[in-house]
């Protein structure tokens, strides 16, 4: 089965800097790849995806980078703010199979000091 | 739209109780995810449904762990005989077609 693995598990930034989250991933079929944000005792909330069929994709102050040829992917948060603290989960999953299941990778927790 | 909704948002259960955790998906929705998240760990799928069909439970204990997703009312995740070790948070999810998830605010299991 597939098998994602995050990096790093904690990263602190200054107000303003920039933050680079990576995955890699293990099952080549893989062709979909989320990334969520969890607050404190909230619910996991969707931030950005990316296809197989792209190498990137940008919204605003977040954008994700996808390698194939490494089964690797990427999060960049630009212009931190403190509310971008968070924990951020990437995710792999292959919709074309029945299951199409995500699987998450461990977790970064995001401190933004102001 | 009300979203993904779960509850109850907080159970406490003694050891050797039941737990019923109750997820309704967004509107439109047919395709249901349990996920279990242990303090300060990522998400583990536990099991996929459809209405009236279990599609995936791989990631479900064997034992006294069981989901159902009936053609009327909301998907329903049983723990029978609860120990500690099943205190987390449960999270359900829905999507349209199987990717694209939407979370619920979680069930947070509590035994003592």
């Amino acid at each position: 089965g597939e098998n994602v693995e995050q990096h790093p598990s904690t990263l602190s930034v200054q107000e303003g800097d920039s933050a680079v989250i990576k995955c890699t991933y293990s099952d080549s079929a893989s062709n979909y790849f989320p990334w969520y944000k969890q607050e404190l005792g909230k619910r996991p909330q969707l931030i950005i995806d990316i296809r197989s069929n792209v190498g990137e994709k940008k919204d605003q102050r977040i954008a994700v980078t996808l390698n194939k040829t490494a089964k690797h992917f990427s999060l960049h948060i630009t212009e931190t703010q403190p509310e971008d603290s968070a924990v951020y989960f990437c995710a792999a999953s292959n919709p074309v199979s029945s299951a199409r299941q995500l699987t998450f990778g461990s977790g970064t927790q995001l401190t933004v000091l102001p | 739209n009300a979203g993904v909704m779960q509850n109850p948002r907080h159970l406490v259960r003694r050891r050797g109780q039941e737990a019923r955790l109750r997820c309704s998906p967004m509107k439109g929705h047919s395709h249901v995810y349990w996920y279990r998240q242990l303090p300060e760990e990522g998400l583990k799928f536990m099991v996929y449904l459809q209405k009236e069909n279990i599609i995936d439970e791989s990631g479900m204990p064997k034992e006294r762990f069981s989901a159902e997703f009936p053609k009327e009312g909301p998907s329903i995740l049983r723990i029978q005989q609860v120990v500690r070790g099943d205190s987390a948070a449960y999270f359900c999810a829905s999507s349209p077609a199987g990717d694209g998830y939407t979370f619920g605010s979680g069930t947070r299991l509590t035994v003592v």
